[in-house]
């Protein structure tokens, strides 16, 4: 049973470009919230998505923004990207039966230079 | 409002307890977890409790839950090299809401 995917591993970023990072939710899950987390610090909730729509936002710029697929899987975009959003980037996924287990990926290390 | 405090730094000796422990302030949390997350790793789900239950216990892991004091720890026994890592608690108020982390405390093993 394969767990949560996250795609790219690492990713190094120039400031003021665009990044997407992918996500693929474990099987039988139907629910995908996206974490930043900064060095040293706790994961930080950006948004989760249900049913293609974002259901939850925490407190993060419009900068960020998602997208979820009729598989479940799930992107984050990151526009005008600033210093500020190197971090790790990490999925978790969830299903509508049990909401309150959410499983994590390995995460995308985004570097902003 | 929310907010999840941790101790920064935790060191045992290989054989003994180890306890994180943590405290929350949303009195509403319905759900609180303890994570783990390994050097370059993500978040490894450990084990949550409900607030209506005051104990959890699960092979050599135990959550005491307190919610009086809004008080969460996780015992480790017989703690052993490999649970070296940073042990993240967390709280969830119910349903589909947000999950709110600590900032994780450290724990080194001795050999």
């Amino acid at each position: 049973d394969a767990g949560v995917t996250q795609s790219p591993t690492h990713l190094i970023k120039t400031r003021g470009q665009q990044v997407t990072l992918r996500c693929s939710p474990k099987s039988g899950h139907d629910t995908v919230s996206w974490y930043q987390q900064a060095l040293g610090q706790g994961p930080q909730f950006i948004f989760q998505y249900y049913e293609e729509e974002e259901r939850q936002r925490g407190n993060f710029p419009d900068r960020f923004s998602g997208h979820q697929f009729p598989n479940y899987s799930s992107e984050l975009n990151v526009n005008a990207l600033l210093l500020g959003d190197s971090a790790l980037y990490l999925c978790a996924s969830s299903r509508t039966s049990r909401p309150y287990e959410q499983y994590f990926g390995p995460g995308t290390r985004l570097t902003v230079t | 409002g929310e907010d999840v405090e941790q101790s920064l730094f935790l060191s045992v000796r290989e054989g003994d307890s180890s306890v994180i422990n943590c405290t929350y302030t949303d009195s509403s949390s319905t759900y609180l977890y303890w994570y783990k997350q390994e050097p370059g790793a993500g978040l490894q789900l450990l084990t949550y409790i409900f607030s209506n239950m005051d104990m959890k216990q699960d092979q050599r892991l135990t959550v005491l839950l307190n919610k009086k004091d809004k008080h969460l720890s996780l015992r480790i026994a017989d703690t052993q090299t490999g649970d070296s890592a940073i042990y993240f608690c967390a709280e969830n108020p119910g349903g589909y809401q947000k999950v709110t982390f600590g900032i994780g405390t450290k724990l080194q093993v001795i050999p």
